[in-house]
């Protein structure tokens, strides 16, 4: 079966400071791998996705990702962390059960904390 | 465009009732999913519907939850005889199909059984 790890639970960094999320995976064919966003009282945003091609995906809010295969990892990064992006971030694989539904695993979240 | 609405936004009942959750998706998105998010924890599925049929229902944790989705739009999520563990908050979300297709989710219902 698939599952996601976020081996961090709580992340606290400078604004300004660059930020790497970490997010291994456990899936036995091709991936589908997403990043999403959590706002308080929000719902959860899309951030970014990997379907297949170059591996280094572009997302919104000047966020990335880089997809290694051998390494099971989908690590969000930011250059430069703006106190906005203060949220819980969940990475997720998307598998099909056979029924054509492409439901999404989660992790448990990463929280993240910015200091001004 | 309007997003994935939920009603109600705050859901308290008593050990044993009946609740009921509403979904209303974005309109033309012919899938439609269930989720579950415990504190501290990641969203789980539940159910996942494209058009009117539960296609998979594997992610229901017993009899006791059911969802309808009668015209193919707006789905509701049925819990009978809740239980305190079924307190979490329940995120719908829809996509204009499954594969390769973003799903877009609501704000979710906070449950709390008491």
């Amino acid at each position: 079966a698939q599952s996601v790890t976020q081996p961090d639970i709580h992340i606290t960094v400078s604004e300004g400071a660059s930020l790497e999320l970490r997010c291994n995976y456990s899936y036995g064919a091709t991936p589908y791998l997403f990043w999403y966003v959590q706002s308080p009282g929000q719902g959860l945003q899309l951030l970014l996705k990997y379907f297949s091609g170059d591996t280094l995906v572009q997302g919104i809010k000047g966020f990335e990702a880089e997809f290694k295969r051998s390494q099971s990892s989908f690590n969000l990064r930011k250059p430069s962390v703006h106190w906005s992006d203060a949220a819980e971030y969940f990475c997720a694989v998307a598998s099909d059960s056979g029924a054509g539904s492409y439901q999404l695993t989660f992790g448990k979240g990463t929280k993240l904390s910015v200091i001004p | 465009g309007a997003g994935v609405s939920q009603t109600p936004s705050n859901k308290v009942t008593e050990k044993g009732k009946y609740v009921e959750l509403r979904c209303d998706p974005i309109s033309g998105h012919t899938a439609l999913y269930w989720y579950r998010q415990s504190l501290g924890q990641g969203p789980e599925f539940l159910i996942y519907f494209q058009g009117t049929g539960a296609a998979d229902d594997s992610g229901l944790p017993n009899d006791r939850f059911f969802a309808v989705r009668p015209e193919g739009s707006v789905s509701t999520l049925k819990i009978q005889r809740t239980e305190r563990g079924d307190s979490a908050v329940y995120l719908c979300a829809s996509s204009l199909d499954t594969f390769g297709y973003e799903q877009y989710f609501g704000p979710g219902t906070r449950l709390t059984v008491t």
